[in-house]
């Protein structure tokens, strides 16, 4: 079954960087690409940023902008979201989602459980 | 910059039947946006309802239903039950590997 499985809780200072780690099993990993989509306390669901796996190609969102990179690799199936800079503003849960874009459909079916990554002096 | 819009809240009865939308701040929602439907619990993974305006996603029992309706994208869920009780996102597909989500819409069932 498809499983995507993320990396433990982070703990960082403001300023820092974190990456977070979402391994995937269960399917042909370079058949799909990977979102990434996070949650900040009392807020909505925020649209990261997705990597087309075959390809390399990434869009991110706007306020992104350099300071996110996701990254994969193909040999363990794993994708990767290094956030820099971090704020507090950045304290939320994130999440990794298998992305399918073709002609009939854009969108995320299989969710990794999350990564909480809190940004505390 | 696109505002993709949903109710804040809604309240239905068990048993009872409701329908949540998805708009955009400019213009209609159409398929070509390949709407899709989640649901958040706290403290789990969002769980994927419909994608594709109206294809139910693997497991999704088929009281839940996509559609459009006018200009918007539509959740309903016939015969609420009290598991149904969570928030609920819409997203859009803006094309070129972009995504915006809605503001979600937080469904009391009592």
């Amino acid at each position: 079954q498809v499983q995507l499985v993320q990396s433990g809780a982070e703990v960082k200072k403001p300023g820092a960087s974190v990456k977070v780690s979402c391994k995937a099993s269960g399917y042909t990993f370079i058949s799909y690409g990977i979102s990434w989509v996070r949650q900040a306390p009392g807020q909505g669901l925020e649209w990261m940023g997705w990597i087309s796996v075959f390809n390399d190609n990434t869009n991110y969102a706007q306020k992104l902008q350099g300071r996110v990179t996701m990254t994969t690799d193909t040999s363990t199936s794993t994708a990767y979201m290094e956030l820099r800079s971090l704020r507090s503003d950045d304290t939320a849960v994130y999440f990794c989602a298998r992305t399918t874009v073709n002609d009939l459909r854009g969108d995320f079916d299989y969710w990794g459980q999350g990564t909480l990554v809190t940004v505390s002096s | 910059q696109t505002v993709v819009t949903q109710e804040p809240s809604f309240s239905v009865s068990p048993g009872g039947t409701v329908t949540l939308t998805c708009g955009l701040s400019s213009g209609s929602v159409s398929t070509t946006y390949y709407p899709s439907w989640y649901q958040l619990t706290p403290g789990q993974a969002p769980r994927t309802l419909i994608y594709s305006t109206n294809t139910r996603s693997s497991g999704v029992p088929d009281r839940f239903s996509g559609s459009i309706l006018g200009n918007k994208a539509a959740l309903t869920i016939t015969g609420a039950q009290a598991d149904d009780e969570s928030d609920y996102y819409c997203v859009l597909y803006m094309g070129s590997g972009n995504w915006v989500f809605g503001g979600g819409t937080k469904l009391t069932v009592l």
